[in-house]
């Protein structure tokens, strides 16, 4: 079956590093999805990647979408406390109905 | 605006006993999805719903585990008989889906619920 995979599982930095975490897929994807679940909380929505190379960004949030459609990554500048949490990436593919999702980046942040 | 509710948030009971997890999505959504998560298996998808039919149910682990959307603002999650290996967060999502695609649309979650079987 589809299986979405992602590096690194766990991640430590120091307050002001930058941050980036890989998201593979052994199929094509229609479009991806990036989630961001703190600390005994819940996943939320961040943004979702649909065309082919694209690239978006939220503030100190990089978000892109590999030109085959089957990788992805989301990379932060500067790291804050307050981007402590699992970031989890979520796959849809072409055909299917249901979003597949990475086992997350837990990423830890040093003040 | 209200989000996704689920109760209860804990829950804690003995091997054998049902229990029945509870969702009220997002009015006018209308998918919901049943998610169940642990440090190994990460989020996996149980069952979800479109216009309270159960649309793919592949990912319910055994027939110990049922689901059922009776109206828009309602879902249950009933495991019978419980088991330790149960014990996980169960999280219900919801999204404005329209048919084909429906995925395509963020997934909302609701809090959770920690479920504790002993």
């Amino acid at each position: 079956g589809q299986q979405v995979m992602q590096i690194p599982q766990y991640q430590h930095v120091q307050e002001g590093e930058d941050f980036t975490t890989y998201c593979n897929s052994s199929t094509t994807l229609s479009n991806i999805q990036w989630y961001k679940q703190r600390p005994g909380g819940h996943p939320v929505f961040l943004i979702q990647l649909v065309k082919s190379g694209e690239v978006k960004k939220q503030k100190r949030l990089t978000f892109q979408f590999g030109e085959a459609k089957k990788n992805s990554s989301l990379h932060i500048t500067a790291t804050q406390t307050t981007d402590v949490g699992t970031y989890f990436c979520a796959g849809l593919k072409g055909g299917s109905e249901k979003l597949v999702f990475g086992k997350g980046t837990k990423l830890t942040v040093n003040p | 605006d209200a989000g996704v509710i689920q109760s209860p948030r804990h829950e804690v009971t003995e091997m054998g006993q049902e229990v029945t997890l509870r969702c009220k999505p997002i009015s006018g959504h209308n998918s919901l999805f049943w998610y169940r998560q642990t440090m190994m298996r990460g989020l996996e998808l149980l069952i979800y719903f479109n216009n309270n039919v159960p649309i793919d149910d592949s990912g319910m682990p055994e027939d110990r585990f049922s689901a059922k959307m009776p109206n828009a603002s309602f879902s249950t999650l009933k495991i019978q008989p419980s088991e330790p290996r149960d014990s996980a967060v169960y999280f219900c999502a919801s999204s404005l889906g329209q048919g084909i695609g429906l995925s395509n649309q963020p997934q909302h979650f609701g809090d959770g619920t920690r479920l504790s079987i002993l």
